[in-house]
């Protein structure tokens, strides 16, 4: 069983377009996250959810809106597509204690690479 | 400003050659370090964890340490299955005392059999 699965794997869209990413985990945890991978390579927090409540949202556009219906899952969703929107969207989960003292990491799923045209 | 460099950028070895991989750090409150490895079209996996000073971890062939200043991913005889991106992250206390991570741009690891 997949830990942390994402869908779709590749999604090409046109500017303009509205579309989501879903995200679901079983691993048990209870915060889960979305993050950005620039060309560069570069990784990027968007939006960090505990218990389904908003916990970090950072500078992002407006037109990013997560769902979290449950602690299992959240779901991002992206209106009015732009170019720049183009990347690969990592969907992750850690228990809210990952990293104090104990060995936990976040888990990943596999991405999402959208690409707007 | 908080800050994750990694270097080199890439790195390409023969097989059996060991080296390390750099990570320095200007951030203010450290939460954990975090080394990652990220293959081709994956998502990053977790590798270590490393709290304070002094403190080293260790997974078949990687050895990871930290300073007060950097962390180290030590790779000895290195395997072609060893060849990723290794992709360091600090963490700092985000809103709501959740953990943020800050990402380095990682080291592309290329190892030749």
């Amino acid at each position: 069983d997949t830990a942390v699965s994402q869908t779709p794997k590749y999604l090409v869209t046109q500017m303009g377009n509205d579309k989501s990413i879903k995200c679901e985990q079983n691993l048990g945890h209870d915060t889960m996250y979305w993050y950005k991978q620039d060309s560069k390579k570069f990784l990027k927090i968007m939006f960090s959810y505990n218990n389904k409540e908003l916990i970090i949202n950072e500078t992002v556009p407006n037109r990013f809106s997560p769902k979290s219906p449950d602690k299992a899952h959240l779901n991002l969703h992206i209106n009015s597509l732009e170019l720049g929107d183009s990347a690969v969207y990592f969907c992750a989960s850690s228990q809210k204690g990952a990293g104090t003292g104990n060995n936990y990491g976040y888990t990943f799923g596999s991405g999402t690479r959208l690409t707007v045209v | 400003e908080d800050q994750v460099t990694q270097s080199p950028e890439a790195l390409r070895l023969q097989e059996g050659e060991s080296s390390s991989l750099n990570c320095s750090y200007t951030v203010s409150g450290l939460r954990g370090l975090f080394w990652y490895r990220q293959d081709p079209g994956k998502g990053p996996e977790f590798l270590f964890t490393l709290y304070s000073a002094g403190e080293e971890k260790e997974k078949e062939r990687l050895k990871a340490t930290l300073t007060k200043k950097e962390s180290f991913l030590h790779i000895t005889a290195p395997k072609p299955e060893d060849s990723a991106t290794y992709l360091c992250a600090v963490g700092l206390w985000g809103a709501g005392n959740n953990r943020k991570l800050i990402w380095g741009l990682g080291t592309s690891l290329a190892v030749n059999p």
